[in-house]
């Protein structure tokens, strides 16, 4: 079965640091996501790219999050720096969308989190 | 005018009943409409999806209902069964421009048996 994996399954650091969580996106889709998940706010689209350019990031707050795709199968998600109310659990998706057929992407397949608790 | 509303919150029903779950949205551009599982610690997975040129789309004991003028839509569970506890989400798209999908703030059902 075709996987995204996801690194951390869970972190735990002090507010202030630095986390940097890691995705590998299903070998051949082209479309990455970063969604936040908490109880009050449910899931949240953080950003996401198409063919390793970043699409749109306008749900990150810019000050202290970024996100990139150094190459086709990893994308990565940093936080710096952290702050307790970043705790949340942070989910990579992908799928694949070309642009005859852009909807290809909308059927994601998530990893199963990133945990991460600031204290 | 992005934003996906969803309701109930949490949801519990007796094994065996039926359990609804309803999604308003305002961006009449949304033209994909699916519906997301999520088991406890694990990502969502897709269950179903539906497009708005119908009004009615059924995959076994799960059927997606389509309003496009009143621009809701809900997810009926029939004959629900434990297994089936799990958190739902609803979520919408633009599927020509392939934009993200927004989701709703998800509801938690427990079936009791």
């Amino acid at each position: 079965d075709a996987r995204v994996t996801q690194t951390p399954r869970h972190k735990v650091t002090e507010m202030g640091q630095e986390v940097t969580m890691r995705c590998q996106p299903i070998l051949g889709h082209n479309t990455v996501f970063w969604y936040r998940q908490t109880m009050m706010q449910g899931l949240e689209l953080l950003a996401y790219f198409r063919n390793r350019a970043p699409l749109d990031d306008s749900g990150m707050p810019k000050d202290r999050f970024s996100a990139e795709m150094p190459d086709a199968t990893l994308a990565t998600l940093k936080i710096q720096p952290s702050e307790p109310r970043d705790s949340a659990v942070y989910f990579c998706a992908s799928g694949f969308g070309t642009q005859g057929f852009p909807s290809g992407a909308n059927v994601l397949t998530f990893g199963a989190g990133s945990r991460l608790t600031v204290l | 005018q992005q934003q996906v509303k969803q309701s109930p919150q949490s949801l519990i029903v007796q094994k065996g009943g039926i359990s609804i779950i309803n999604c308003a949205y305002e961006n009449t551009a949304f033209d994909y409409f699916p519906w997301y599982q999520q088991f406890p610690g694990k990502g969502p997975a897709l269950l179903i999806a539906i497009r708005p040129d119908v009004s009615e789309k059924k995959e076994g004991r799960f059927t997606i209902s389509f309003n496009k003028s009143a621009k809701q839509f809900s997810l009926h569970i029939m004959d629900s069964q434990p297994g089936d506890s799990a958190t739902y989400f609803c979520a919408a798209s633009i599927r020509q421009a392939g934009t993200a999908l927004i989701f709703g703030k998800g509801t938690t059902l427990s079936v009791s048996s």
